[in-house]
């Protein structure tokens, strides 16, 4: 069975650094075609795509947000994290992780994260 | 403003077939696979259709998914009462090497 969990702060401040943790259970990152994203959703508004990260460690990024987004793995610990710097409270939003593997996007998600940007 | 365009809004009564279209550009569905996701106020999406005409196990088979072209639809026939929700497509973006989604579509049974 596939589980994802997202973990970080539910606050943070204008110009800070937000880290996230997806902590999976079910599969393996080192599994041929397997890949791990985050997808963002400010309230009220549509899903967004952010970063993706794949079994051999290639790495794809939203171009909007390329220059914020760090996404990186821990594969001894299941997890996959990701970094955005220099929060606005635009960045206020749930932020989900995904599991992606060969066509398939999307089949499991975690619960979602409520990150709040507020000074 | 998203990449793929979907209709803010869409409504039927129950019993009826309704369809929700997204339109992207030959870098996305047009050479892509299109996913379409539900989701229910105040939980993760879920994944509808997949492979753009292919239903996971447990989807109803009121669910139908198509494309042409650059565009695609899913349909619901038999509009239920739980079909009410935010529906959202989605695909892969050749040009911008990543994933893509609509603005998402509420539909609303009356």
């Amino acid at each position: 069975q596939i589980t994802l969990k997202e973990s970080g702060p539910t606050l943070v401040k204008p110009t800070q650094t937000l880290t996230l943790t997806c902590t999976f259970s079910g599969f393996s990152l080192n599994t041929y075609g397997v890949a791990v994203g985050w997808i963002r959703q400010p309230p009220g508004k549509a899903l967004e795509w952010l970063a993706l990260i794949y079994w051999d460690d290639n790495k794809r990024y939203s171009l909007s947000l390329k220059s914020r987004l760090t996404i990186s793995r821990d594969t001894s610990k299941n997890q996959v994290v990701l970094t955005m710097t220099n929060m606005d409270p635009v960045d206020t939003g749930i932020y989900f992780c995904v599991h992606e593997s060969g066509f398939d996007f999307g089949a499991y998600w975690g619960q979602g994260t409520l990150v709040t940007v507020s000074s | 403003q998203s990449v793929l365009t979907q209709p803010p809004s869409a409504s039927g009564t129950p019993g009826q077939r309704v369809s929700i279209s997204c339109s992207g550009s030959s870098s996305n569905i047009g050479t892509n696979y299109v996913y379409w996701y539900q989701q229910l106020p105040g939980t993760a999406p879920k994944l509808l259709m997949h492979r753009t005409n292919q239903r996971p196990s447990g989807v109803p088979d009121r669910f139908s998914g198509s494309k042409s072209g650059t565009s695609a639809s899913l349909a619901i026939s038999g509009l239920r009462s739980e079909d009410e929700a935010d529906y959202y497509c989605a695909a892969w973006d050749d040009s911008l090497s990543g994933w893509v989604f609509g603005g998402g579509t509420k539909l609303t049974v009356l």
